[in-house]
């Protein structure tokens, strides 16, 4: 997609703080939604998913959430910490494919 | 369980050389299988996917091929690399469609 050749936008969050990574997407025949966490030179890792027939689904001091009216998707990160520093991506399921979409840089203040 | 390698780390060729970087997957069959490329500080552009042996669905049309001679066998070649084939590229397999794809680390590609 286009956002491939976008610079990343950064999130700053104090740490200890509740972090809100927001994304949109485009298709509305997608029905499965995923969440991921890229450090730096290595490969991105699964954090959260959440499919179509959901709103909401929390994990391990994460939540996702999904708004198919606006199409668009946010992934909660409760109480911050130094080791989320990190580019997040959400990507969606298009039948074999999996389209990852603009990512975010999250930066952590002490 | 299941795990992915994809070599090498890191590779600087020169412009017009080949390429083939190589990905495997162990511990599962018949995985979907894809190739991304990620330029630095961009997102993850889709290059390649597959969904069995011989079958390669191409996303970008650009100088690079895939094949997937085996089930577990992922292979991303170039016959002629350009400077703008730099970047990071990744693989990764996922059960079936619409489930979490999981990653190897990537090789980092400089083309001089």
């Amino acid at each position: 997609g286009e956002s491939v050749g976008l610079h990343l936008p950064t999130l700053s969050v104090q740490e200890g703080d509740n972090s809100i990574i927001n994304c949109a997407y485009s298709n509305s025949a997608s029905d499965y939604f995923i969440w991921y966490k890229q450090e730096s030179g290595k490969g991105p890792q699964f954090i959260i998913d959440i499919r179509s027939n959901m709103d909401k689904r929390q994990g391990q001091r994460v939540t996702v959430l999904l708004n198919k009216t606006v199409k668009h998707l946010s992934l909660q990160i409760a109480a911050t910490q130094p080791g989320d520093s990190a580019v997040y991506f959400c990507a969606e399921a298009r039948g074999d494919k999996i389209i990852f979409g603009k990512g975010t840089r999250l930066h952590i203040l002490p | 369980s299941q795990t992915i390698h994809q070599w090498p780390a890191t590779l600087v060729q020169p412009v017009g050389s080949p390429l083939s970087l190589e990905c495997t997957v162990e511990g599962t069959s018949n995985p979907n299988l894809y190739w991304y490329r990620q330029a630095a500080g961009r997102g993850l552009q889709l290059l390649f996917y597959s969904v069995g042996i011989g079958q390669i669905s191409s996303e970008v049309p650009q100088n690079l091929s895939a094949s997937r001679p085996q089930d577990r066998q992922f292979i991303l070649s170039s016959k002629k690399l350009l400077l703008s084939d730099s970047g990071f590229y990744l693989c990764a397999w996922s059960y079936q469609p619409n489930t979490e794809a999981f990653f190897g680390q990537g090789t980092r590609l400089t083309v001089v």
